[in-house]
């Protein structure tokens, strides 16, 4: 798996958007980006994932440069319950061991009233 | 169900006791995955199942642990002679074959070995 990178921790102001950024400089042409949450006390919850065109759906904007070698997950209007710790996870989709999803320490992100 | 389903929510066991831990994956979802957590710790990859292949369970730490899914569907986790390293939470998660690998986490169960 390509290393992902990621703040320890970011806060963002209710209502505003926030930008989770990623480094994944090692992404092999073949890895797709994938995020997910978790919210405290509760299983990690898929995000979004793309491999080189920008994504949006209605929880949030994935947007990854061209040489793919960052991104950044784009809550676009921030609500109290978007506070939790984000993970971004690169990988390859099928071939062995494709599943072993890699959790690093992600960044916990703080939405502020 | 609409989600996946583990139990119990919370287990509390005496260290050198042996704990289950079930769960029940999305209907239709033929991909299961284990994964546990330690307290301020990332997740931590333990075992896949998929269809009627034999399991991927290189990533169980010890050989006190081991898992089974019978019919497809519903998965156990257990724990034999528990540990007080042993305790974390224990995340089911399952996905469509092929889906991309979206999975669908269970809320956990959180195992205290005392």
């Amino acid at each position: 798996d390509a290393k992902t990178t990621q703040p320890t921790s970011m806060d963002c102001a209710e209502g505003r958007a926030a930008n989770l950024p990623c480094n994944h400089s090692t992404i092999s042409g073949n890895e797709y980006v994938y995020w997910y949450r978790q919210i405290h006390s509760q299983g990690p919850q898929y995000i979004i994932h793309g491999l080189k065109n920008n994504e949006t759906n209605e929880m949030a904007s994935l947007i990854i440069t061209e040489d793919r070698k960052s991104s950044t997950l784009i809550l676009p209007h921030a609500t109290l319950r978007d506070t939790a710790v984000y993970y971004c996870i690169v990988r390859v989709v099928g071939g062995a061991g494709s599943y072993q999803l890699t959790f690093g320490k992600g960044t916990k992100l703080s939405v502020i009233p | 169900g609409a989600g996946v389903s583990q139990s119990p929510s919370n287990k509390v066991t005496e260290k050198g006791k042996d704990v289950e831990l079930r769960c029940d994956p999305i209907s239709g979802h033929t991909a299961l995955y284990w994964y546990r957590q330690s307290l301020g710790q990332g997740l931590e990859f333990l075992i896949y199942f998929q269809g009627n292949s034999a399991p991927d369970k290189s990533g169980l730490p010890s050989d006190r642990f081991s898992a089974e899914r019978t019919g497809g569907s519903v998965s156990t986790l257990t724990i034999q002679r528990t540990q007080q390293e042993d305790s974390a939470v224990y995340l089911c998660a399952s996905s469509l074959q092929g889906a991309a690998n979206v999975l669908t986490f269970g809320a956990g169960s959180r195992l205290t070995v005392l």
